[in-house]
């Protein structure tokens, strides 16, 4: 099992939907979890950490559901400015003592007029 | 400018060759980190930095070389490229040790091996 895995995608929306994007990550001693987002041909920014309580920033929501090992992303009327890859990642002591940050392949979001 | 900056964005070199690509920020985090991105991959860990002069492997460190003998440079190089060291390389920095705080990365190098 991969240590971080995402939905494939890629999705394809029409402005104003609404799109859920899901992770689920194999180590259960994993201890910070973030959504970042990367544009085409671009660096990843961090959009959102995800907190154990789950938060909200504006049209963006996050949950985190440890029992599961199970993230998602919720984008509320979509934006054809939301159209970028969206990576799941997460953070974890490694075996040697290490914090190393694990990073999904990505889901890539298309927002249609 | 105050950020973390990347040299050269665009490379191509022949295999064989020794390739160095330079990471430099201006925020003296502690932390650096050098991944590559491959499609199919995403991106992973090829070396990282706790601070000047400690270095450790991350998960794909066959082939490279890294050093840092100041905070806020962070080179890597590739002793002799291959072909399937043709990627796009991200530096990246965070404050601190706290790992929960954003990780920074740089526009990337965009490394052509023929």
């Amino acid at each position: 099992r991969k240590e971080v895995e995402q939905d494939p995608g890629p999705f394809n929306v029409p402005e104003g939907a609404t799109v859920a994007f899901n992770c689920t990550y194999s180590n259960s001693a994993s201890q910070s979890f973030f959504w970042y987002r990367q544009d085409c041909r671009k660096e990843p920014k961090l959009l959102m950490s995800v907190y154990s309580s789950g938060n909200e920033d504006g049209r963006f929501t996050a949950q985190l559901n440890r029992a599961s090992q199970y993230i998602s992303l919720l984008i509320r009327d979509s934006k054809l400015s939301d159209s970028a890859t969206y990576l799941c990642v997460v953070g974890a002591y490694s075996g040697a003592g290490s914090y190393q940050l694990t990073f999904g392949k990505g889901t890539k979001l298309s927002v249609i007029p | 400018d105050a950020g973390i900056t990347q040299s050269p964005r665009y490379k191509i070199t022949e295999t064989g060759r020794q390739v160095t690509l330079m990471c430099h920020q201006t925020w003296s985090h502690s932390y650096m980190f050098w991944y590559r991105q491959d499609l199919g991959h995403g991106l992973r860990l090829i070396y990282y930095s706790a601070a000047a002069d400690i270095t450790d492997k991350g998960e794909v460190p066959d082939g490279y070389v890294v050093s840092r003998s100041k905070t806020e440079n962070f080179p890597l190089t590739l002793e002799s490229a291959t072909r399937s060291q043709t990627s796009v390389y991200f530096c990246a920095s965070i404050g601190g040790a706290d790992f929960t705080n954003e990780q920074f990365f740089g526009p990337g190098t965009r490394l052509t091996v023929l």
